[in-house]
C-alpha cells in the first residue's frame, strides 16, 4: 500500500495570507491527524478527524482549521498567517477502528516557511 | 497533565556501542508508548510500540524498548548503533480509545561516530 501523502512538501508564504495543506491518508485508513512541529514547541497535535468529523482538538487558535473528505482526505487551513506558524505540518493516518493505541502512520510533512 | 520527558536532547555515540534512550511519561490511565524516528526532512518512522503483555518489545532496526511501570519510563536501546541509526528519535504517549491522539517528548538527536 501506498504511505501517506501530503502536498506540496514545501511552501512559501507571506504574512497575512492564508495556506491550505492536503493530505492523502493510507488506503483504508479513516482517521488522519495533524501535527506542527517546531524547533522551540517540538510536535505537537492539532487536530483529528475521523468519518469526516472533527474528533479531537489541539490548543491552536482558530486559524488553523480542518476538514476531512467523504474518501478520508484532509486538508488544514491557516489563515492570517504569522511568522510563528513556519513549521513543519505532519500529518498522520490510523485505520480509526476505535482500538486501544493504534498505530498512526506519518507522511512525509509540510515545510511552510512564512516570510 | 499527560506528558512525556525525553531528559536527552543530544546523544553522541560511536558505531558498533550500545545506545539507551531515556523516555519518563505521566499518564493517568493504562498508557500506550511509542517510539518513532525522524531522520532529516523526513516524517516519523513507527520504531515500535507497548500496547500490553511482555513489557520488553522488539521494534524495527534492531531497536528494543522495556516499560517500566514502576518508573513510569520506557526507555529505547540498540545493543550496537549503525552510523545510519543518526536521526532524531520521539517518544510518545496515547491511550484512550477513540483517538489518535499521540503526546510527543521533545526529541532526542542521536550523533554517531565513526
Amino acid at each position: 500500500k501506498a504511505g501517506v501523502t501530503q502536498t506540496p512538501r514545501y511552501l512559501i508564504k507571506t504574512r497575512g495570507q492564508q495556506v491550505t495543506l492536503s493530505c492523502s491518508p493510507i488506503s483504508g485508513h479513516r482517521s488522519v491527524s495533524w501535527y506542527q512541529q517546531t524547533p522551540g514547541q517540538g510536535l505537537q497535535f492539532l487536530f483529528e478527524y475521523f468519518s469526516e468529523t472533527q474528533r479531537n482538538k489541539g490548543n491552536f487558535p482558530g486559524r488553523f482549521s480542518g476538514r476531512q473528505f467523504s474518501n478520508s482526505r484532509s486538508e488544514m487551513n491557516v489563515s492570517t498567517l504569522e511568522l510563528g506558524d513556519s513549521a513543519l505540518y505532519l500529518c498522520a493516518s490510523s485505520p480509526g477502528t476505535g482500538s486501544l493505541g493504534e498505530t498512526q502512520y506519518f507522511g512525509p510533512g509540510t515545510r511552510l516557511l512564512v516570510l | 497533565a499527560q506528558s512525556v520527558t525525553q531528559p536527552d536532547i543530544h546523544i553522541t555515540v560511536s558505531e558498533g556501542a550500545s545506545l539507551e534512550l531515556r523516555c519518563n511519561y505521566s499518564y493517568g490511565a493504562t498508557p500506550y508508548l511509542f517510539w518513532y524516528v525522524q531522520s532529516p526532512g523526513q516524517g516519523l518512522q513507527l520504531l515500535l510500540k507497548y500496547f500490553s503483555g511482555d513489557t520488553l518489545v522488539q521494534g524495527i532496526k534492531g531497536f528494543e524498548a522495556e516499560f517500566k511501570r514502576s518508573q513510569s519510563s520506557f526507555n529505547l536501546r540498540k545493543p550496537s548503533v549503525h552510523w545510519s541509526d543518526a536521526a532524531e528519535y520521539f517518544c510518545a504517549v496515547g491511550g484512550s480509545s477513540n483517538t489518535g491522539k499521540l503526546i510527543f517528548g521533545q526529541g532526542t538527536t542521536l550523533q554517531v561516530k565513526p
